[in-house]
């Protein structure tokens, strides 16, 4: 059975730095690209960005209100993506998804993990 | 960017009714949409992908449509179970823009 569990989520300060772990199972990671959604409260979904699985070069893309901040990386030993976040701001805070990408080009998210919450705030 | 548009935000209705969610796209992604589906505080569930592609284990009841700009996700005969707000993903470009997400509401 496929899993994906987030963790890291909490209260934090403008400015400051948060890491989201994604730990993953039921599959082999190695394969897949993963990638992060979010969604604020009452709001709906954005698409944060995704890390290509090492056979398509293990890239990433983000979308453009994170860029340059937030940053996904992978450890296939650990089968543990994460959202490294930088620079906080209040617009940041939102529950946060880590999702598999369906094993094709150009793929959509099969799975989802439970989500976990950031709040910004001071 | 691609912008991704759904309508009507909010739909009102009954058990047994044939239901449609339209989703437009500022240019084309040729047959690269998905649907989701998402109930309160849990995760969206992919229900449609390729714009017409049934996700493993999803009732045969809900069926996508379209290519181009314009797309459509359908509920032939709604089910208590599907009162819950539904979202459009384009992935043609490497962002991955969701739909506002459309509520269906028991009428």
């Amino acid at each position: 059975e496929v899993q994906l569990v987030e963790s890291g989520g909490g209260l934090v300060q403008p400015g400051r730095s948060l890491r989201l772990s994604c730990t993953a199972s039921g599959f082999t990671f190695g394969d897949y690209a993963m990638s992060w959604v979010r969604q604020a409260p009452g709001k709906g979904l954005e698409w944060v960005g995704f890390i290509r699985s090492k056979a398509y070069g293990g890239t990433t893309e983000y979308a453009a209100s994170v860029k340059g901040r937030f940053t996904i990386s992978r450890d296939d030993s650990k089968s543990i993506a994460y959202l490294q976040m930088n620079s906080l701001k209040t617009e940041d805070t939102a529950v946060y998804y880590c999702t598999r990408e369906q094993r094709v080009v150009p793929a959509v998210s099969d799975y989802w993990g439970q989500g976990t919450l950031v709040t910004v705030s001071s | 960017d691609i912008q991704m548009t759904q309508s009507p935000s909010t739909l009102s209705a009954s058990v047994g009714d044939r239901v449609t969610i339209t989703c437009r796209a500022s240019q084309s992604i040729s047959s690269w949409l998905a649907w989701y589906q998402q109930k309160p505080g849990k995760a969206p569930k992919l229900l449609i992908y390729k714009a017409s592609s049934l996700e493993s284990g999803v009732p045969s009841r809900f069926s996508g449509s379209g290519s181009g700009t314009e797309f459509t996700l359908t509920i032939s005969s709604l089910q208590p179970d599907d009162f819950a707000t539904y979202y459009c993903q384009q992935y043609n470009s490497s962002e991955g823009t969701f739909g506002q997400g459309t509520k269906v509401e028991i009428k």
